[in-house]
């Protein structure tokens, strides 16, 4: 079955400790993003790349880093630099577009991730 | 920039009953629209979406207009059932740049049997 999937589902983490989180999809989609989700909340986007080897900033980078080495692969860091990590984070990948034409995001189950 | 805006929840309702949840924009250009779902503790799911004015979306009893003349593509559901309790994110592709999703706070809905 074609997918996304994100682990591990939770993560605790110590203050001052950087933790990555896994997204690997294998719907061959050039397009992936991370969101975080916080309670009441939309989503914000993080970091999003459009193909291999390049990533862009989101809204929220700060305290954030990723990588894209792979196609079906986009982990994401979370490093000591963010203040308030706690929070669920979501994963998403969709086809490259052009033009106007629309683009469907698929979404992973999450990684929920806890700083103690 | 962009940006939704969608009804505060959460909204509470009956078995059977009728739901409209709202949702309006701000964009430039053509954005595409889209209504996602997500139950608790899961990632989110493609519920509808529209590419075009006047087009409408819909899916499993949902359906929502896109409506540009009022920046708007509210949601909708003649008889909602137990299983429909989630919370609801309106949410907008724009046509040029980035193509990430900017997304509404989300509507909790919960149907009571």
């Amino acid at each position: 079955d074609g997918g996304i999937t994100q682990s591990p589902k939770y993560l605790f983490r110590k203050e001052g400790q950087n933790v990555t989180l896994s997204c690997e999809q294998n719907l061959n989609h050039d397009a992936m993003y991370w969101y975080r989700q916080d309670p009441g909340q939309g989503l914000r986007l993080i970091y999003y790349s459009q193909i291999v080897n390049d990533f862009q900033k989101g809204d929220i980078a700060e305290g954030y880093s990723v990588s894209r080495e792979k196609k079906e692969s986009f982990p994401l860091t979370v490093t000591s630099a963010q203040k308030n990590p706690t929070a669920f984070y979501l994963c998403a990948s969709s086809i490259r577009t052009s033009g106007r034409s629309y683009n469907e995001q698929f979404f992973g189950p999450g990684t929920r991730l806890t700083v103690l | 920039g962009d940006s939704v805006t969608q009804m505060e929840g959460p909204v509470t309702l009956s078995e059977e009953a009728f739901l409209t949840i709202n949702c309006t924009y701000t964009a430039t250009g053509y954005p595409s629209l889209f209504w996602y779902v997500q139950y608790p503790g899961e990632g989110l799911q493609l519920l509808l979406k529209a590419t075009k004015a006047d087009d409408k979306g819909s899916n499993k009893g949902f359906e929502a207009t896109y409506r540009k003349e009022t920046t708007s593509f509210h949601l909708e559901k003649g008889s909602v059932q137990v299983s429909d309790s989630a919370v609801y994110f309106c949410a907008l592709s724009g046509d040029t740049g980035r193509r990430a999703l900017t997304f509404g706070s989300g509507t909790r809905l919960q149907v009571q049997p």
